[in-house]
Parts: structure tokens; sequence; C-alpha cells
């Protein structure tokens, strides 16, 4: 079966730099979420999307923005990165809000 | 105090044992109850999800929710090795669209 498709699995990039993740839901699936895992941590919820309205949002920094678009897929874009934005990002999608979601394999990313 | 609270562990059992999973949560409105297995640098993988007070079972996991005491729980029967991961409890908040989760417990099947 089809999963949720992220890009790149790894990005090194650094401090002061952009950083554009990308995110393929599953197929039908309506709903993407965005978090993030720091080392040792449980993922901690970003921002979501419901039919390409933003339908919650979490601890996401300000230089940080997201969107869902017409064909479902969502793209997370990080600017003025810094070391502390070093971890494991990743997507999830579901069919509908209140559903199980399903997550990608993330992106690593690195801040040198 | 976390929104959801879970023991680190490590949480060690023979092979062939059942291994049993517990968290707590705060949050009264929660709707939606979700475990998660995961492998170290991997993505967390569904196992169970459970909206309804009581048992549910599939395959040799069984997950089981009382909302009165805002507790649910995992039960792994005949572990196997393979079993051996961290597993995160995760609650529906907020209008049901976030997941919380806890910060897992790791869980370690012995030979």
């Amino acid at each position: 079966a089809a999963g949720v498709i992220q890009s790149p699995r790894h990005l090194i990039k650094e401090k002061r730099e952009t950083a554009t993740l990308k995110c393929y839901p599953i197929p039908r699936h309506d709903t993407v979420y965005w978090y993030q895992q720091g080392p040792g941590q449980d993922p901690q919820f970003l921002i979501s999307f419901y039919e390409k309205m933003q339908s919650d949002k979490g601890s996401i920094p300000d230089r940080f923005s997201a969107q869902q678009f017409s064909d479902y897929h969502s793209e997370l874009n990080m600017s003025s990165l810094e070391l502390g934005d070093s971890a494991l990002y990743f997507c999830a999608s579901s069919l509908g809000l209140n559903q199980p979601q399903h997550f990608g394999d993330g992106t690593r990313l690195s801040i040198l | 105090q976390k929104e959801v609270e879970q023991n680190s562990g490590p949480l060690s059992v023979p092979e062939g044992a059942i291994a049993s999973l517990n968290c707590t949560y705060s949050d009264r409105g929660s709707q939606s109850f979700f475990w998660y297995r995961q492998y170290s640098g991997k993505s967390p993988e569904l196992i169970m999800f459970i909206y309804s007070n009581g048992d549910k079972e599939d395959g040799r996991f069984t997950a089981q929710l009382n909302k009165a005491s805002q507790y649910v729980s995992l039960l792994i029967r005949d572990s196997q090795p393979s079993d051996s991961a961290t597993y995160l409890c995760a609650v529906s908040t907020g209008g049901g669209n976030k997941l919380t989760f806890g910060t897992g417990t790791q869980l370690k099947v012995e030979l």
C-alpha cells in the first residue's frame, strides 16, 4: 500500500539558511500534519491542514510556514535556520480529521 | 505535568510473555487514543487505535481504554524480540486534530 512520501530524507544546512521540506500524503488522504522530533524526545505537533486550509497550529516558530496545495501535498518552509532546528521532521496524513494518522519516513535536518 | 504520561522504562519481558504498557492523560475531552511503535531513528508506526471504553483486539495486540480513569493501555501477547522498540501513546486533542504524545516506553523483549 502507498505510504506518506517525504523529501528529502536528509538535509544539511548552515545557520541562517532556508529549507523546504515536502510531503505527499497517502492517496485520498485530505489532512496533513507536521511534527518535529528532537533527539530522545517525543514528536511535537507543528501545524496541520485539512482540505487545503490550516486546521490547527502548535508550537511552530514564526520563522516556519507551511501550506497544502491543490493536489494535497504540503510543504514546510523554514527560514533563518538555527542550531536548535536540527531534528527529525515527520509528516503524517489521515482521511479526515480525528482519524488515525500515518507517518512518513521523515526528513532528518542537520544545521551546522 | 505532561498532558500524556508514560513510564519511560525500559520494560524488559522474556520472549513469549505478555508486555503491558500504560498511559494516562489529563484532558478529559480527549476522544481518540493511539499507540505507535517507533524503532530508533525511524518513523512512528500505527499499532492500534481506540475510541470507546473497553478493549479492542487486533492479533497479538489489545488496547484498553478507561475514560473515567483517563487511562489507556496496550497489551502485547507472545512478545517477540522484534517487538523491542519504543511505544508511544498519543491522544487526539483540540478538536480531534493534533496528536499529543507521551515520552514513550522502551520495551525490550529478551531471548
